[in-house]
């Protein structure tokens, strides 16, 4: 059965630090990931994912995430947080279903 | 393209009650999936549809009914509402399979409390 594990129910930044989200998946499959905004209030809107090819994935707003096989880790960074990106994120694996994970909270703070 | 749209943005109703949400989508996509999310605890599936007349359960069906009739339409009805359904719920869709690496497209949200 897959899974996902979002380590860190909130993190809180300063404005122009490195964000660094974790996401750690299990999967039986090569699996396919994602990372999903959600801005208060909003529905989730997808900031990247990870399908095949490039471990590398770049995405909106400057983030960008990292597939690992090895590690099985797909952790989401941003080189310099704005105020903006303030949100939950979440990291989300499928092979089957959508599994989600349960969130990271972002705060930054000026 | 409105892409996913849900009426209403929010509701409440009495334990005992029932009422439908609704879902639509412009995209014409063949997939549409309603989840549930409470704080903590990420979203969770409810019912997904893989076609105008074909939908399935997902993780957690207790206390909800879905149909299909279109390929626009993806309604969700609470027969007998409990304190337990108080929640946000997200109507989405995608293009293809529910298994590959196509993305799902999320509405605004429905946010529902039950007294």
């Amino acid at each position: 059965a897959q899974s996902v594990t979002q380590l860190g129910s909130h993190v809180s930044v300063s404005e122009g630090a490195l964000v660094l989200l974790r996401c750690n998946y299990s999967s039986s499959v090569p699996p396919y990931l994602f990372w999903y905004v959600q801005y208060p209030n909003q529905g989730l809107q997808l900031l990247l994912k990870y399908t095949t090819g490039a471990t590398l994935v770049k995405g909106i707003n400057g983030f960008e995430a990292e597939f690992k096989k090895s590690e099985t880790s797909f952790h989401l960074t941003k080189p310099s947080a704005h105020m903006s990106d303030a949100a939950e994120y979440f990291c989300a694996v499928n092979t089957d279903k959508l599994i989600f994970g349960t969130g990271t909270r972002l705060q930054v703070f000026p | 393209n409105a892409g996913v749209t849900q009426t209403p943005k929010f509701r409440i109703l009495k334990i005992g009650q029932s009422m439908t949400l609704q879902c639509a989508q412009d995209m014409n996509h063949n997939y549409m999936y309603w989840y549930r999310q409470d704080p903590g605890m990420g979203l969770k599936l409810i019912y997904y549809s893989v076609g105008a007349g074909i939908t399935d359960k997902g993780e957690v069906p207790n206390g909800y009914n879905v149909s299909r009739s279109t390929t626009e339409d993806f309604p969700l009805r609470l027969e007998l509402a409990a304190p337990s359904q108080t929640s946000v719920y997200f109507c989405a869709s995608s293009y293809s399979a529910g298994g590959g690496g196509d993305t799902q497209y999320f509405g605004p949200g429905t946010r529902l409390t039950v007294l």
